[in-house]
């Protein structure tokens, strides 16, 4: 059983293009978070979710844009694709804010 | 701001050698401290945690001990394998104050290579 799901699992795209990745939990947590990891494997949040409401939303560009539609899913869309959006993406959750977080494998994301 | 600094990689051994990476961290409050591995091509998995000065985390023969006088967390194993390659990352999430909201923040990671 996956715990923390992600699609797609890689994503190449043209730069100006709209693209969403989906992530999913069947661990029943209330907690809901994205990070990105650079070139460089640097890990950085980007946002967080609590039951579906937006909890934390660290200095991301508005092309980004989160949606929960339910405690288990959380979405990141991206307009006007960037070269420097260029990442890994990853989906966590947590049982409560604050309590240990469980990842998903990752979207890799290139845009040419 | 909080932060977390741990040393340049990559690190490089040989199977059964002791291994050691540093962790050091900076934080206004009382975090809790994480150790998060990542193989090639996966996401990260949690590999212990402490959340209070003086635990000590420990699994699959990896341990590493919350020094707050230090403010240090260094993971470390006594007999390292092939299987252990990865990427390392030390993490914190500072829960100290009531508005606090659980985001972890990341070392930059340490490659560690094992050779047979």
């Amino acid at each position: 059983d996956t715990a923390v799901s992600q699609t797609p699992k890689y994503l190449v795209t043209q730069m100006g293009n709209d693209k969403s990745i989906k992530c999913e939990q069947n661990l029943g947590h209330d907690t809901m978070y994205w990070y990105k990891q650079d070139s460089k494997k640097f890990l950085k949040i980007m946002f967080s979710y609590n039951n579906k409401e937006l909890i934390i939303n660290e200095t991301v560009p508005n092309r980004f844009s989160p949606k929960s539609p339910d405690k288990a899913h959380l979405n990141l869309h991206i307009n006007s694709l960037e070269l420097g959006d260029s990442a890994v993406y990853f989906c966590a959750s947590s049982q409560r804010q604050r309590e240990t977080q469980y990842f998903g494998p990752g979207t890799r994301l290139l845009v040419l | 701001g909080d932060s977390v600094t741990q040393m340049e990689g990559p690190v490089t051994l040989s199977e059964e050698a002791f291994l050691t990476i540093n962790c050091t961290y900076t934080a206004t409050g009382y975090p809790s401290l994480f150790w998060y591995v990542q193989y090639p091509g996966e996401g990260l998995q949690l590999l212990l945690k402490a959340t209070k000065a003086d635990d000590k985390g420990s699994n699959k023969g990896f341990e590493a001990t919350y020094r707050k006088e230090t403010t240090s967390f260094h993971l470390e194993k006594g007999s390292v394998q092939v299987s252990d390659s990865a990427v390392y990352f030390c993490a914190l999430s500072d829960d100290t104050w009531a508005g606090n909201t659980g985001k972890l923040i990341f070392g930059q990671g340490t490659t560690l290579q094992v050779k047979p």
